[in-house]
């Protein structure tokens, strides 16, 4: 099983530029999510999704856009990368909404942005 | 609304040593409890979970109890090893509506040998 597989692990862009994080899960999961994670600010949610066609915005939303056409597939966009952006960006899955006990996000391995 | 603090890193260690990483938390509804892992260069993994009060996660030698009257879901070990060298975070999820996961800030542990 590949689980959670997000594409590219690194990436350096110039301010400005736009770019597209790739995630994909084969397990069927239809809850998905977006974090970013910054030294001493731990993991902060961008964006997640409930399932295909429904996105919702999370803790940090601003400079960031997502879709969910399909339930395999969850790309966050840059449109004008910043500076502010450079940071880890995980995204991370589960069978339904992690709002109990039954339902463990899995994580991919991480993107790690750098916009000079 | 939800949150969760953990204990400020870096944590360093002895092999074999004793570990506490202190948790607390406050939340609307009622919690679910987690203890993530991250080791370098990886993503999050689930380490351990409870989601009533009372209940004990236990997973690779490593436990936490929720402990409701006190807001509390500390990390403990009793002898800690090299390669659990990572950085532990603390997070809850409360069952009411599309209330995300949320994350404490991290502590990073460094067992030397």
């Amino acid at each position: 099983n590949a689980g959670v597989t997000q594409t590219p692990k690194f990436q350096v862009l110039k301010t400005g530029q736009s770019m597209t994080l790739q995630c994909a899960q084969d397990m069927n999961h239809e809850y998905m999510s977006w974090y970013r994670q910054d030294p001493g600010m731990g993991l902060r949610l961008i964006h997640y999704s409930v399932g295909a066609g429904i996105t919702d915005q999370g803790e940090v939303p601003n400079g960031y856009n997502v879709s969910r056409s399909t339930t395999e597939d969850f790309p966050l966009r840059l449109l004008s990368a910043a500076p502010s952006q450079t940071s880890v960006y995980f995204c991370a899955s589960s069978p339904g909404q992690p709002n109990s006990g039954a339902n463990v996000l899995t994580f991919g391995a991480g993107s790690r942005l750098t916009v000079l | 609304g939800n949150s969760v603090t953990q204990m400020e890193g870096p944590v360093t260690l002895s092999e074999e040593a004793f570990l506490t990483i202190n948790c607390t938390y406050t939340a609307t509804g009622y919690p679910s409890l987690f203890w993530y892992v991250q080791y370098p260069g990886e993503g999050l993994q689930l380490l351990l979970k409870a989601t009533k009060a009372d209940d004990k996660g236990s997973n690779k030698g490593f436990e936490a109890t929720y402990r409701k009257e006190t807001t509390s879901f500390h990390l403990e070990k009793g002898s800690v090893q090299v390669s659990d060298s990572a950085v532990y975070f603390c997070a809850l999820t409360t069952n009411s509506g599309n209330t995300p996961l949320v994350f404490g800030k991290g502590t990073r542990l460094s067992v030397i040998a």
